[in-house]
């Protein structure tokens, strides 16, 4: 069956280290992935874009990685603030499918 | 604000009601899509339009109803709900179709009792 897995306990860290989530799935052949950030009782927020055909994306403190042969992604924010503490959610687009799919996401949990 | 507004924020409803929850994009998109979020779960697609026809119906129970009367609004139409339709609806557009980032609005936060 096809699943797209995140962590679902928290994640908690201390402010100015680098959070790693972990987004995994299977039998998907995603033209690309998105994360995303959502703040609770409000909507998400689109991050990043990552194509199948790239390794690595970066924005300011964000990075994320998109390895199709391990099918997962990782996405890190480095010097990690309070102002950081979230819910992550990365979402495939399947063409099989044509649309995009969501995980249930990764809170984050930053600690001053 | 990400360009897309949903009305209203918060709505409790009885399970015998009709009401209709709105979206609203100024974005120039054409895609939107309406989403149903409930706790601890992924975000599950309900409905798509793109260029204001439905594409897209998730095995929606028939008490959901979608209308899309222009490029910029969409409304879903809710009557006689369950209880285990609480939950946070999220409307989302895009550029196109399901290949682009979705923007979406701070949702609607629905108690039915």
């Amino acid at each position: 069956s096809q699943k797209i897995e995140q962590n679902s306990e928290a994640l908690n860290i201390q402010e100015g280290k680098t959070a790693t989530l972990t987004c995994n799935y299977t039998n998907y052949s995603p033209a690309y992935l998105q994360w995303y950030r959502q703040d609770p009782g409000r909507g998400p927020v689109f991050l990043l874009l990552i194509r199948e055909n790239e390794k690595e994306k970066r924005k300011e403190r964000l990075k994320v990685t998109f390895d199709t042969t391990l099918k997962q992604s990782l996405f890190h924010i480095t010097a990690s603030q309070p102002a950081d503490s979230a819910t992550y959610l990365c979402a495939l687009f399947s063409g099989g499918y044509n649309k995009l799919i969501f995980g249930a996401g990764t809170r984050l949990a930053v600690h001053p | 604000e990400t360009g897309v507004t949903q009305t209203p924020r918060h709505l409790v409803m009885g399970m015998t009601n009709k009401k209709s929850l709105k979206c609203e994009q100024h974005l120039g998109h054409n895609a939107m899509y309406w989403y149903k979020q409930s706790a601890k779960k992924p975000l599950e697609l309900m409905f798509v339009y793109s260029l204001e026809e439905r594409v897209e119906n998730n095995s929606v129970p028939s008490r959901f109803s979608p209308e899309c009367p222009n490029s910029s609004h969409l409304f879903l139409h809710l009557h006689t709900l369950q209880p285990e339709d609480s939950a946070l609806y999220l409307c989302a557009s895009s550029q196109d179709y399901a290949n682009t980032e979705a923007f979406f609005g701070q949702g609607t936060r629905l108690t039915v009792v």
